[in-house]
């Protein structure tokens, strides 16, 4: 799987937009981008995925450039809540026909502020 | 069950001594995982089975790692000889079906080799 690069650390401020990058410049055709977050020491938990297309959900929006060489998850009005260590991973997805693991590297700490 | 649970939740043992972590994935769930996570630091592949099937087992570090899931539900994860940098947090993960994109992670197993 591609591997991804990602800011060690950010802040928002709480009600504005929360908006997390995310380089995967080696990623090929038929793999997909997801996201997870980890709250504290809870496990990981599934935020959203997309191909090429933006995609949105109730938790947030994905945004993939258009060579999806980057992309770009929004929170639209983060809470104290949304404080988290958020995973950009790019994994083959179920049009290839197989599960793959997660492979998370180090994820980007937000830090959501009052 | 509503989500995957995992136990023990804590478990401390003495350098030399085998330890078995048990996974119960959400049921129906096809697909089961098993990550180690180090304090500070993402989630690590370590093995996953289809059904009673391991698929991959590429991430266990060693011969002492071995899991089995016998009858394609429950995953038992034993770690013989423990060294006391075996100590970590160990997650298990199920998804619905084979290519499921949304994977679900248990709380993990907090293991302490003194």
């Amino acid at each position: 799987d591609a591997k991804t690069t990602q800011p060690t650390s950010m802040d928002c401020a709480e009600g504005r937009a929360a908006n997390l990058p995310c380089n995967h410049s080696t990623i090929s055709g038929n793999e997909y981008v997801y996201w997870y977050r980890q709250i504290h020491s809870q496990g990981p938990q599934y935020i959203i995925h997309g191909l090429k297309n933006n995609e949105t959900n109730e938790m947030a929006s994905l945004i993939i450039t258009e060579d999806r060489k980057s992309s770009t998850l929004i929170l639209p009005h983060a809470t104290l809540r949304d404080t988290a260590v958020y995973y950009c991973i790019v994994r083959v997805g179920v049009s290839s026909g197989s599960a793959r693991q997660l492979t998370f590297g180090s994820g980007t700490q937000l830090t959501v502020l009052p | 069950g509503a989500g995957v649970s995992q136990s023990p939740r804590y478990k401390v043992t003495k350098r030399g001594q085998d330890v078995a972590l048990r996974c119960d994935p959400i049921s129906g769930h096809v697909s089961l995982y098993w990550y180690r996570q180090a304090l500070g630091q993402g989630p690590e592949f370590l093995t996953y089975f289809n059904y009673e099937a391991q698929q991959d087992k590429s991430g266990l570090p060693n011969d002492r790692f071995s899991a089995e899931r016998p009858e394609g539900s429950i995953s038992t994860l034993t770690i013989q000889r423990t060294e006391q940098r075996d100590s970590a947090m160990y997650r298990c993960a199920s998804s619905q079906t084979e290519t499921g994109n949304t994977i679900y992670f248990g709380e993990g197993s907090w293991l302490t080799v003194v």
